[in-house]
């Protein structure tokens, strides 16, 4: 499957544990792009990483959330210490290096995260 | 400063029907548009892209948009829908790899 993999699919955490969601972009995709939909809600962008490198992160919470595109391996959102709020589906998107990149994202299906 | 507008949160259309779900967007030059489409408990899948050029484009299952500069308008359309057609719809502007913004979404109906 050369798409966007995202896993787990589905994730149930108590109040206080930890959330780790993970993202392996498409092949030859080096730009990954987390965004948060809350039920009956639209998209909202979280965070914009390429390799090793935060580039944008404006929509992330100040607290208990991170990202991380490491040079080798997946994607990785990682929520701390979740409350009820944090209960979404988290979609992962990527797209291609340099001039090639014109925006256009390429989604996973997403990771669903239940907060008890 | 960017944005995009989505006029209109739920639309119920008869299946068989004519659909066309409006995008305003406000941007200095001519931007990349989309159309993304989300079925119920799924990731979103490109519909359709506008780059330059032919300002009529065409996309996957038999929907179409018309970039219209003087209205900042990329209407998505299509001319009979199915009951499949049942999503979330959403515009989306980019100028690039770092600047995406999203519509907030139509949600469409179908109506037997």
């Amino acid at each position: 499957n050369a798409g966007v993999m995202q896993n787990p699919r589905h994730l149930v955490r108590r109040r206080g544990q930890e959330a780790r969601l993970r993202c392996s972009p498409m092949k030859g995709h080096s730009h990954v792009y987390w965004y948060r939909q809350l039920p009956e809600e639209g998209l909202k962008f979280m965070v914009y990483l390429q390799k090793e490198n935060i580039i944008d992160e404006s929509g992330m919470p100040k607290e208990r959330f991170s990202a991380e595109f490491p040079k080798e391996g997946p994607s990785i959102l990682r929520i701390q210490q979740v409350v009820r709020g944090d209960s979404a589906a988290y979609f992962c998107a990527s797209s291609p290096p340099g001039l090639q990149n014109t925006g256009e994202l390429f989604f996973g299906e997403g990771s669903r995260l239940t907060v008890l | 400063a960017q944005s995009v507008t989505q006029p209109d949160i739920h639309i119920t259309v008869s299946e068989g029907a004519s659909l066309e779900l409006r995008c305003n967007y406000s941007y200095g030059a001519t931007p990349y548009l989309f159309w993304y489409v989300q079925s119920p408990g799924q990731g979103l899948q490109l519909l359709l892209k506008y780059f330059s050029g032919d300002t009529l484009v065409q996309g996957i299952k038999g929907f179409e948009a018309e970039f219209k500069r003087s209205q900042s308008s990329f209407n998505l359309r299509k001319p009979s829908v199915h009951w499949s057609d049942a999503a979330e719809y959403f515009c989306v502007l980019s100028e690039g790899a770092s600047k995406i913004i999203f519509g907030s979404g139509t949600r469409l109906s179908i109506r037997p």
